[in-house]
């Protein structure tokens, strides 16, 4: 089956660095990736979309200069925490789409990210 | 955003019982997809019904698709205390590109 990649799991990091997230689709190529935020026993929200060699699609009331997505090849997609302060703190997820599956997504594991 | 409403929020059930959850959705769908997520962990796909589909099964998992009412139920049989996780609906609109739109999930605890 087809397999995602999430790395770091767990990140602790101080207020004002930088935190990168990396998102890998092992056994298939996935031209369209995307990040999702969750909190505390809620849904997922997603944050962007991310387009293989072109600019993520942002969903609205997330700061693209905040969360900088690249997605410079068909495995590997970034999510880059910029300037992370405490309410930044979350559970950050990818998930990579399978060319032909019906929108059928395959997730990483997710990173829990803690802001002190 | 979040299209759909699941209920119950939360279901504790006994070993061996059967869970029923229920999603609903608001707006035309291509199809309707359900996921798992352990505690801490990503999403697992667990079934897909197509919009002219009206039930589907896999292995315990039976899945029902209601589009005149908009909503969905999973439903599990002889539930085992692996069972345990959270359950979220997620549906694939029409004219939304490749997006799935989740719905708030429902937490299900199988007592051993």
């Amino acid at each position: 089956g087809a397999v995602v990649s999430q790395h770091p799991s767990w990140v602790i990091c101080k207020s004002g660095t930088s935190v990168k997230i990396e998102c890998r689709s092992l056994d298939f190529q996935a031209t369209t990736m995307f990040w999702y935020r969750q909190f505390p026993k809620q849904s997922l929200m997603l944050m962007a979309t991310s387009n293989e060699g072109s600019k993520a699609t942002y969903e609205q009331g997330v700061e693209k200069d905040k969360f900088l997505i690249n997605h410079a090849s068909l495995t590997l997609s970034t999510l880059t925490v910029t300037s992370a302060h405490p309410e930044d703190s979350s559970f950050y997820i990818c998930s990579a789409r399978d060319w032909g599956t019906e929108n059928i997504q395959y997730f990483g594991a997710g990173t829990r990210l803690s802001v002190l | 955003s979040q299209q759909g409403e699941e209920d119950p929020q939360a279901l504790s059930i006994q070993e061996g019982e059967n869970a029923t959850m229920n999603c609903s959705y608001k707006t035309s769908i291509n199809n309707l997809q359900w996921y798992r997520q352990n505690s801490g962990r990503g999403l697992v796909h667990l079934i897909l019904i197509r919009s002219n589909e009206r039930e589907k099964h896999s292995g315990r998992l039976r899945v029902t698709l209601d589009t005149s009412k908009k909503s969905s139920s999973l439903l599990i049989t002889a539930s085992r205390a692996a069972d345990t996780a959270s359950y979220f609906c997620a549906t694939v609109r029409n004219n939304a590109g490749n997006m799935l739109t989740f719905g708030g999930g429902t937490r299900l605890m199988v007592k051993p």
